[in-house]
């Protein structure tokens, strides 16, 4: 079936830089996607969500941004911090689908001081 | 405010037994999902409850099933295990109505399957 899925599975950056999360899918009938941060022996951890009907939405530190001509959603992390380090996942609810969470399979993020 | 609780922590069982994971949803929350994520992996739905009743099901077998309570508190289990049960399995809460959706999870329950 349709899914989620991340294009880097391992993503360094320097403590102070902007870190950018890249992840495609491929249910035009998406209409709701959410960012969850997921750190060693815990579960996901929301972090900013975006609807269909919108192509960015900040947060504090955080920007996602939604292309829907190519299937495209990314989170921007800023000033990337040590305990910004962590494994990221994009999920997805499909409309008319239920509300289950279709995730990718994240994007390891490790800090370097 | 206590989040999604989730027991036990830890577990490890034998390969054919059986195996019965608890989760108390986040205070105010009716609908309880649960999820497996093997390692390395994102998580995957299993199933959905709301008002006692499998509201969704993911692609999973009949040796995976569940219950919600009154209380909305929920179990999972999973009957004749196998070894490619072993995971961590997450529960996660929400409302209903709420327009985002809500979800909080737990921190998980790791099963390993020897």
């Amino acid at each position: 079936g349709e899914s989620v899925g991340l294009h880097l599975p391992t993503l360094s950056v320097q403590e102070g830089d902007n870190s950018i999360i890249n992840c495609a899918y491929s249910n035009s009938a998406s209409d709701y996607f959410i960012w969850y941060k997921q750190e060693s022996g815990k579960g996901p951890q929301f972090i900013i969500d975006i609807r269909s009907n919108m192509d960015k939405r900040q947060g504090q530190r955080v920007t996602v941004l939604l292309n829907k001509t190519v299937k495209h959603l990314s989170l921007q992390i800023a000033a990337t911090q040590p305990g910004d380090s962590a494994v990221y996942f994009c999920a997805e609810i499909i409309n008319n689908a239920g509300n289950m969470l279709t995730f990718g399979g994240g994007t390891r993020l490790m800090v370097k001081p | 405010d206590a989040g999604v609780t989730q027991s036990p922590t830890h577990l490890i069982k034998t390969r054919g037994q059986q195996v019965t994971l608890r989760c108390s949803p986040k205070s105010g929350h009716d609908t309880v999902s649960w999820y497996q994520q093997a390692l390395g992996q994102g998580p995957q739905f299993i199933f959905q409850y709301y008002e006692e009743e499998e509201r969704q099901r993911g692609n999973f077998p009949d040796r995976f099933s569940g219950h919600q309570f009154p209380n909305y508190s929920s179990e999972l289990n999973v009957n004749a295990l196998l070894l490619g049960d072993s995971a961590l399995y997450l529960c996660a809460s929400s409302l209903v109505r709420a327009r985002n959706y809500g979800y909080t999870f737990g921190s998980g329950t790791r099963l390993t399957v020897v």
